[in-house]
C-alpha cells in the first residue's frame, strides 16, 4: 500500500539551478497538494489540483510551477532556485467519495528536504 | 486571514499520563478541522476529522473535539507511552477558499518512559 510518494527525499541545490520533486499517488485520488513547511511556521500551500489537467495557485505560488497530466502524478517545477526555496516540500492527497470532497481527510507523502545555497 | 495557533509549543508528560494538546482559530467559518501526527523526518498523518457540525471524534486512545464557535479544538490522550512521541499539528479547512487548509505549527510531545 504506497499510498503518496515523493522523490527524491533530499536534494541539494545551487542558486539558479531548476528542478522537478516528483509525487505519484495510487489511492486513485482525485485532489492533489503540495505544500512547504519552514522551520517554526505552519504548512504553507503551493498549488493544488482537483484533476487530471486542473491546477491552481494557493497561498505562496511564486517560484514555482505545477501540472496534472494524469490522476496519479503531480510534479512541482522549481524555476530559478533561490534560498528561500530551502524548506520540506509535502506532496498530499484526498478523495472526493460521496460525501462532500472537503470532509475527505488529507494523506501525506514523507516528504522532499531541499537545500538551496 | 484565517490563524491557527497551537499552545504549548512543547510539551512533556511521564509515560501513563493523560494530556491534552490545544488548538485555536480566529475564524469559525470553517467545513471541518484535523488532528496530524509528524514523526521526525516523516510526512503528515491523519489521526481525526471532526466536522464543523460534529463536537467529537474518537480513535483508539484519541479524542478530538471542536468548539466551532470559540475557535477552540482539543486533542485528548489518554494513558500516553513513549510511542505517542511525536508532534501533532491541527488544521482547519474554511468555508471560503477551502482548498486551502490553514496549519498551526505545532506541538512537540515527548513521552517519557
Amino acid at each position: 500500500n504506497a499510498g503518496v510518494t515523493q522523490t527524491p527525499k533530499f536534494r541539494i541545490l545551487k542558486i539558479g539551478q531548476s528542478m522537478t520533486l516528483q509525487c505519484a499517488q495510487d489511492m486513485n485520488h482525485n485532489y492533489m497538494y503540495w505544500y512547504r513547511q519552514d522551520p517554526g511556521m505552519g504548512l504553507k500551500l503551493i498549488y493544488y489540483s482537483v484533476g487530471a489537467g486542473i491546477t491552481d495557485k494557493g497561498e505562496v505560488p511564486n517560484g514555482y510551477n505545477v501540472s496534472r497530466s494524469t490522476t496519479e502524478d503531480f510534479p512541482l517545477r522549481l524555476e530559478l532556485a533561490a534560498p528561500s526555496q530551502t524548506s520540506v516540500y509535502f506532496c498530499a492527497s484526498s478523495s472526493t467519495g460521496t460525501a462532500s470532497s472537503y470532509n475527505s481527510p488529507l494523506h501525506f507523502g514523507n516528504g522532499t528536504r531541499l537545500t538551496v545555497t | 486571514k484565517q490563524e491557527v495557533t497551537q499552545i504549548p509549543a512543547a510539551l512533556s508528560v511521564p509515560e501513563g499520563e493523560n494530556l491534552v494538546l490545544n488548538c485555536s482559530f480566529t475564524d469559525s467559518a470553517i467545513y471541518n478541522l484535523q488532528w496530524f501526527r509528524q514523526d521526525p523526518g516523516k510526512g503528515l498523518t491523519s489521526l481525526l476529522l471532526i466536522q464543523s457540525s460534529q463536537r467529537e471524534q474518537t480513535s483508539g486512545r484519541l479524542n478530538a473535539s471542536l468548539d466551532k464557535s470559540s475557535g477552540r479544538s482539543t486533542l485528548y490522550i489518554a494513558a500516553s507511552q513513549p510511542g505517542d512521541s511525536a508532534t501533532y499539528l491541527c488544521a482547519v479547512r474554511p468555508e471560503t477558499g477551502a482548498n486551502n487548509l490553514f496549519f498551526g505549527t505545532g506541538t512537540r510531545l515527548t513521552v517519557i518512559p
